[in-house]
């Protein structure tokens, strides 16, 4: 399909585990950014992207999170040593320029759950 | 950093009821987003604006940058319109991300 699409859609992993969530964002949009919603929460920003400019990192909540953007496309959110309050939606969206004129295409989202 | 602030928080109406949303914002902004969440979770975007207002069937979308307040309407709401309704600003140019409303829960009962 021509939309965001996240994988995997669901992870459970155990406590200090390193998990990897991907997302591809729609073709040609060069904007990605993550989010993550925890339980009855709104949404947080962690990280954005645009173009080759170096990424808005302000949003990630310890440096056990990272991700990359290879090639302008494909993105990973990478949690080392994962803690139980790690545990939420992540959600990847993309858009298609600059701030003003773009609308925001969302991915389904990775549920990971830490036990 | 950008505080936004939506209210109600929670709404209930009754079909056809015309809904007023409202989202204010404590910083200067170069766009503001409307998204719309259903339960289940998957977002759609549905406006995105930096004046004036826009417009797409039933829903309304209204930003005033003088004021840092922007309002979404439904008319002739309709329980398929029940939803957690989002708003997100981009507070400059350049590489920044969206800060989010804690977003309203609308109920439209038949």
């Amino acid at each position: 399909g021509a939309g965001v699409s996240q994988s995997p859609s669901n992870k459970v992993t155990e406590k200090g585990k390193d998990v990897e969530l991907r997302c591809d964002p729609i073709s040609g949009h060069t904007a990605l950014y993550w989010y993550r919603q925890s339980l009855g929460q709104g949404l947080e920003f962690l990280i954005y992207f645009q173009g080759n400019s170096a990424p808005d990192k302000s949003g990630l909540p310890s440096d056990r999170f990272s991700a990359e953007r290879t090639g302008g496309s494909v993105s990973t959110l990478t949690i080392q040593r994962t803690q139980q309050e790690d545990s939420a939606v992540y959600l990847c969206a993309s858009s298609a320029g600059s701030n003003q004129n773009s609308p925001l295409h969302f991915g389904n989202g990775t549920r990971l759950t830490v036990t | 950093k950008n505080e936004v602030e939506q209210s109600p928080q929670n709404l209930t109406a009754q079909e056809g009821e015309f809904i007023t949303i409202n989202c204010s914002y404590s910083v200067g902004i170069s766009a503001l987003h409307w998204l719309q969440q259903h339960p289940g979770g998957g977002i759609v975007s549905l406006f995105m604006l930096s004046s004036g207002k826009k417009k797409h069937g039933r829903l309304i979308a209204t930003i005033n940058i003088q004021e840092k307040h922007s309002s979404l309407h439904i008319t002739a709401s309709h329980p398929r319109d029940s939803a957690v309704y989002i708003c997100a600003v981009h507070s400059g140019g350049g590489a920044d991300g969206l800060t989010f409303g804690k977003g309203t829960h609308l109920i439209i009962q038949p």
